[in-house]
């Protein structure tokens, strides 16, 4: 059974604090991982799909690292905004016929 | 351009019941997996279609099954409802030559009753 863990299961941040989440998956027949951010109400949005070791991608404060070797990734977002409060989840693909394996998700409250 | 479109947006069915739920993809998509949302946990794939074909499917019962119209439009169709099957029912779309990323419908919230 594939598994994939996210943690911390939510956090509560003040405005201007950055933060960090963890996203843990197999490390064996690793295709992509995928990170989508979903608001309350609204659709995932894709935030990044990563595919290779040591992969780094950035969006504005946004940004996230893979290590499929160890079979985890980090997503980071600096100066933290209420905007950005939201479900972030990551998805780890086994091969390209599209099947994705979900996280439960981080839970991220920005207080002004 | 519209991303993807799913119908109804809520829905309360009796236990025993059928449903049925649509989705329509991403213009320029061809690709449409449905996934489970339970409460408390992530999305859980149900299964993807491709060319009108079922093409992989997830740990779910046989009485969830679905189709995909020429039009790449989708059904999901759940049979004998059972009151464990509430949940939100995600429609997912990409195209061909696979670029990795998807893009998600908001959901069909099923409450069984």
């Amino acid at each position: 059974i594939l598994n994939v863990e996210q943690s911390p299961q939510s956090l509560h941040v003040q405005e201007g604090d950055s933060t960090n989440f963890t996203c843990s998956f197999p490390s064996s027949n690793f295709y992509a991982l995928h990170w989508y951010r979903w608001e309350t109400a609204k659709s995932p949005e894709a935030l990044f799909v990563m595919t290779l070791n040591g992969d780094e991608k950035k969006k504005g404060r946004i940004s996230a690292t893979l290590n499929t070797k160890e079979g985890y990734s980090y997503l980071y977002i600096k100066g933290s905004q209420p905007e950005d409060s939201a479900t972030y989840l990551c998805a780890f693909g086994s091969s390209n016929t599209g099947k994705l394996i979900f996280g439960q998700g981080t839970t991220l409250q920005v207080k002004p | 351009d519209a991303g993807v479109t799913q119908s109804p947006t809520h829905l309360i069915k009796t236990r025993g019941q059928q449903v049925t739920l649509r989705c329509s993809p991403k213009s320029g998509h061809d690709t449409v997996s449905w996934y489970q949302q339970a409460l408390g946990q992530g999305p859980q794939f149900i299964f993807q279609y491709y060319e009108e074909e079922e093409r992989q499917r997830g740990n779910f019962p046989d009485r969830f099954s679905g189709h995909q119209f020429p039009n790449y439009s989708s059904e999901l169709n759940v049979n004998a409802l059972l009151l464990g099957d509430s949940a939100l029912y995600l429609c997912a779309s990409r195209g061909t030559g696979f670029t990795y990323g998807y893009t998600f419908g908001s959901g069909t919230r099923l409450t069984v009753v």
